[in-house]
């Protein structure tokens, strides 16, 4: 069983449109990650959810907006998307419990192609 | 916020050879991770590793707190070894702040 999936694993839609990509873990964690991966290999945030509850909410345009309808999914929707928006984008969890606690486990990936 | 820097980074080695990547980072942090990121894209957990030394297999990783920096440590290369290792680092939970990586290309 996958820890941490995402889908799609592969998006490609053109300029304006609006897509979203989900994510679901099942490791009982409590909080879900959002991270992006530009051309350049460089990963940084973008949210994190704690319990459903926003927690982080780094510098990214409101264009994207993120959704934890519970503790085990976490879902980011992008709105008229840009040529720049174009990168890897990787959920995660952790929990802030346990013998595992804070340890943050990657989803594979969902590769986002704007044209 | 945390400025991490990694070194080398970039690495080619042949089959068999050993080899070290340093992770420095500038605050004090209870949460250090290696990870590698495969030539599929995966990024694979190798070690939450915020302080001591852990082991597993060929792989050994150290992390001097004191002094802010980890090591990773890969014996005996081997060419699935190749990608892109990243250390990152936080506090408890929180986001984690990566590194900008270093790619390491095992040749046959």
């Amino acid at each position: 069983d996958t820890a941490v999936s995402q889908t799609p694993k592969y998006l490609v839609t053109q300029m304006g449109n609006d897509k979203s990509i989900k994510c679901e873990q099942n490791l009982g964690h409590d909080t879900m990650y959002w991270y992006k991966q530009d051309s350049k290999k460089f990963l940084k945030i973008m949210f994190s959810y704690n319990n459903k509850e926003l927690i982080i909410n780094e510098t990214v345009p409101n264009r994207f907006s993120p959704k934890s309808p519970d503790k085990a999914h976490l879902n980011l929707h992008i709105n008229s998307l840009e040529l720049g928006d174009s990168a890897v984008y990787f959920c995660a969890s952790s929990s802030r419990t346990g013998r595992l606690k804070n340890i943050q486990y990657f989803g594979a990936g969902t590769r986002l192609s704007v044209l | 916020g945390i400025q991490v820097e990694q070194s080398p980074p970039d690495l080619i080695l042949q089959e068999g050879a050993n080899s070290t990547l340093r992770c420095n980072f500038s605050d004090s942090v209870n949460n250090l991770q290696w990870f590698h990121q495969n030539p599929w894209g995966q990024l694979i957990n190798l070690f939450y590793i915020p302080s001591g030394t852990k082991q597993n297999g060929r792989l050994s990783a150290t992390t001097v707190a004191t002094e802010r920096y980890s090591l990773l440590y890969i014996s005996s290369s081997q060419t699935t070894d190749s990608g892109v290792y990243f250390c990152a680092l936080g506090f408890g939970n929180e986001k984690l702040t990566f590194g900008t990586g270093t790619r390491l290309t095992i040749i046959p």
